[in-house]
């Protein structure tokens, strides 16, 4: 069973850019989580998505939304990129969602802003 | 609010020597609560989880944890460490009162000495 699949893994962008990041969950899960890891601010949720809809949100600006298709795939964005959103961005599938608390983590994409 | 302690953001071992990691939380109602691991360059995958079941919990490579709800710990053990135990680990909480969310600890990273 193909695991959770995160692209692309690294990029550079710079300040003022927006940038979208894809996760492929696995096969038959509904939930998406996304989470940033800093080393300062360690792992921080940012949203969870399950069946297209946003179920739980968490404490990051406007500049950071989601989305989540049909087929489960979900794509984050960052708009107006600053220095400090430079981070590793997690994205972790589950079959039932956060409630159980059992998440798949991809590999993540390495983000740096210039 | 719920929150989780990890104590020591380093724990440097012996190749054969016993691994304590230790885990702290705050919660008010019984708390659900998680061990994952994240090897260098992954994404974090789910040692063991507690759901108020037995307080000894048994995860994967050996490793388990035992809930104390008189001292609000989850600590992390194996008797004998192994080079490929080398990798950072957190404790999560996840609790009724978070929406589901999981409250991370800040992570510890684990050395194993030859």
């Amino acid at each position: 069973k193909a695991g959770v699949t995160q692209t692309p893994r690294y990029l550079i962008k710079t300040r003022g850019q927006q940038v979208t990041l894809s996760c492929s969950p696995i096969s038959g899960h509904r939930s998406v989580s996304w989470y940033q890891q800093t080393p300062g601010q360690g792992l921080q949720f940012l949203f969870e998505y399950f069946s297209e809809t946003q179920r739980n949100k968490g404490n990051f600006p406007g500049r950071f939304s989601g989305r989540q298709f049909s087929n489960s795939r979900s794509e984050m964005n960052v708009s107006t990129l600053e220095l400090g959103d430079s981070a590793l961005y997690l994205c972790a599938s589950s079959l039932e969602g956060l409630v159980t608390g059992e998440l798949f983590f991809g590999e993540g994409s390495r983000l740096t802003v210039l | 609010a719920q929150s989780v302690t990890q104590l020591g953001s380093h724990v440097s071992v012996s190749e054969g020597a016993l691994v304590l990691l230790r885990c702290n939380y705050s919660s008010s109602v019984p708390p659900y609560l998680f061990w994952y691991v994240q090897y260098p360059n992954q994404g974090l995958q789910l040692l063991l989880k507690y759901t108020s079941a037995a307080t000894l919990v048994k995860g994967i490579n050996g490793f388990e944890a035992e809930f104390k709800k008189s001292e609000t710990s989850f600590h992390l053990t194996k008797p004998s460490a192994h080079m490929s135990d080398a990798a950072e680990y957190f404790c999560a909480v996840r609790t009724m009162d978070s929406n589901y969310q999981l409250i991370w600890g800040a992570g510890t990273k684990l050395i194993i000495k030859p």
